[in-house]
């Protein structure tokens, strides 16, 4: 497994201003996520944070509105960006490591955000 | 791309008894099939995974089976316990896809 650690844990923030939530994992990985879960829904990914270079983003988030910064291989940052209520969701960092010959992706304990 | 049913939405059963969770998926080429329970105010934990080169796979009180000809899989939870009460995700990846794609989430709750 990994041992996954996410600061914040929750946090209460005004709209029009920014948060940055922190992942960290207990040793190196091969990716890193990130996913949306807002309340009582599934979860949707964001984007992959790419060691080195830029996140990877999927349909209908954009680096302005969640910048992402992945500086080595145990940690992760993602920023929501001029929030609004709408953002009030749940975020959580995932990461992919070889579990014998295989991929296996675990989750972290989630930052819950409320946006007022 | 993938798309992943889930079913049912909601699921009771008395404690002691068996549940069982539904999947379908869309992408014929999806070999990888893992569950996930969530409890309330945690992060989903990933509790047992299937790939496309077995048909049952089981860890004591938990058994995943999958049916690639008619694409879908199921998790079946036996003799029931309170602790059992989550919310459980299915979902599923293909080997051209470096992510997976979630379910909608079954919330099950079990009754004493």
């Amino acid at each position: 497994s990994a041992v996954i650690s996410q600061k914040p844990s929750r946090d209460i923030c005004q709209r029009g201003t920014s948060l940055t939530i922190q992942c960290q994992v207990d040793s190196q990985v091969t990716m890193m996520f990130w996913y949306r879960q807002q309340p009582g829904q599934s979860l949707t990914l964001i984007a992959t944070a790419n060691q080195g270079s830029e996140a990877t983003y999927e349909s209908g988030f954009v680096i302005d509105k969640f910048p992402i910064s992945r500086p080595n291989l145990t940690f992760s940052t993602l920023t929501v960006s001029n929030m609004s209520p709408e953002d009030s969701s749940i975020y959580l960092c995932s990461v992919s490591r070889l579990a014998g010959r295989e991929e296996t992706q675990y989750f972290g304990p989630g930052t819950r955000l409320l946006v007022l | 791309g993938e798309n992943v049913e889930q079913h049912p939405s909601t699921l009771s059963v008395q404690e002691g008894d068996s549940a069982v969770i539904k999947c379908t998926y869309s992408d014929s080429a999806s070999n990888y099939f893992p569950w996930y329970k969530q409890e309330l105010g945690k992060g989903p934990q990933l509790i047992i995974d299937i790939r496309s080169n077995v048909g049952e796979k089981k860890d004591q009180r938990i058994a995943v089976t999958l049916n690639k000809t008619a694409k879908h899989f199921s998790l079946h939870i036996t003799e029931t316990q309170p602790e059992d009460s989550a919310v459980y995700f299915c979902a599923a990846s293909s080997p051209s896809a470096s992510k997976i794609i979630f379910g909608s989430g079954t919330r099950l709750s079990i009754r004493p």
